[in-house]
């Protein structure tokens, strides 16, 4: 299995700074990487797929770089409804791995 | 737009077998690359991928739980079933149904609302 692995666990931020989260897959995915975020209660919602290509509505202060094994997303200029918990997963084989998350906290 | 709903038991006891239904619209599992996993995750911890259907009736299971999984569909109801044999506490957990592709983005790139299911005696 592929592991992957976030960094941080947790950060405190405030609205309007900017805020990278990383993540780290044990081997070589090229670009089958994807991003979600999950609010309290809710259903995860996917941000970003292929690494960079934000999805479908999705506000364009969120992005997605890298490739191989070290990825990052990165949100411009926080804004209130920003602030949940945040999960990589790779989409390059079987089974399928997310990282353990990342928590956005309010400063 | 894609929906998904997942319904089933709230309330399991070990050793039962857990059937879960995702009932779905706005796409099809007849169509050419379509397929619907399933993810679970238990109070406070991270998702876990456990299983996925494909249009052409291609299954793939999570290797740890692979001997406890069967997932199914029904093209005609428009669902995919995830049946989950000898439940344990451990087990406990929302279980969400989401739509992937097989080529392009496989990302999950719909989910359900998911279903808390409770395994405990």
């Amino acid at each position: 299995d592929i592991r992957m692995t976030q960094s941080p666990s947790s950060v405190s931020a405030s609205v309007g700074d900017r805020v990278s989260i990383t993540c780290r897959a044990s081997q070589d995915i090229s670009t089958w990487l994807a991003w979600y975020q999950q609010k309290p209660g809710k259903a995860p919602k996917l941000l970003i797929y292929g690494a960079f290509i934000l999805y479908d509505g999705v506000p364009s202060r969120f992005s997605g770089s890298g490739s191989g094994t070290d990825f990052t997303l990165t949100i411009s200029s926080l804004q209130p409804e920003d602030f949940a918990t945040y999960y990589c997963q790779q989409a390059i084989s079987f089974p399928r791995t997310f990282g353990q998350g990342t928590k956005l906290e309010i400063k | 737009q894609f929906t998904l709903k997942e319904s089933g038991p709230t309330l399991v006891k070990p050793t039962q077998t857990l059937t879960l239904t995702c009932t779905f619209s706005g796409f099809s599992l007849t169509t050419s690359g379509v397929g619907v996993a399933w993810i679970r995750q238990p109070p406070g911890k991270t998702l876990e991928w456990l299983a996925l259907i494909y249009w052409n009736d291609d299954k793939r299971y999570s290797p740890s739980l692979k001997s406890r999984l069967t997932v199914t569909k029904d093209t005609s109801k428009s669902q995919v079933v995830l049946v989950m044999t000898n439940m344990d506490p451990v087990d406990t957990a929302t279980y969400y149904c989401a739509h992937t592709l097989d080529y392009g983005d496989p990302s999950f790139d719909s989910w359900g609302q998911g279903t808390l299911v409770t395994v405990s005696s």
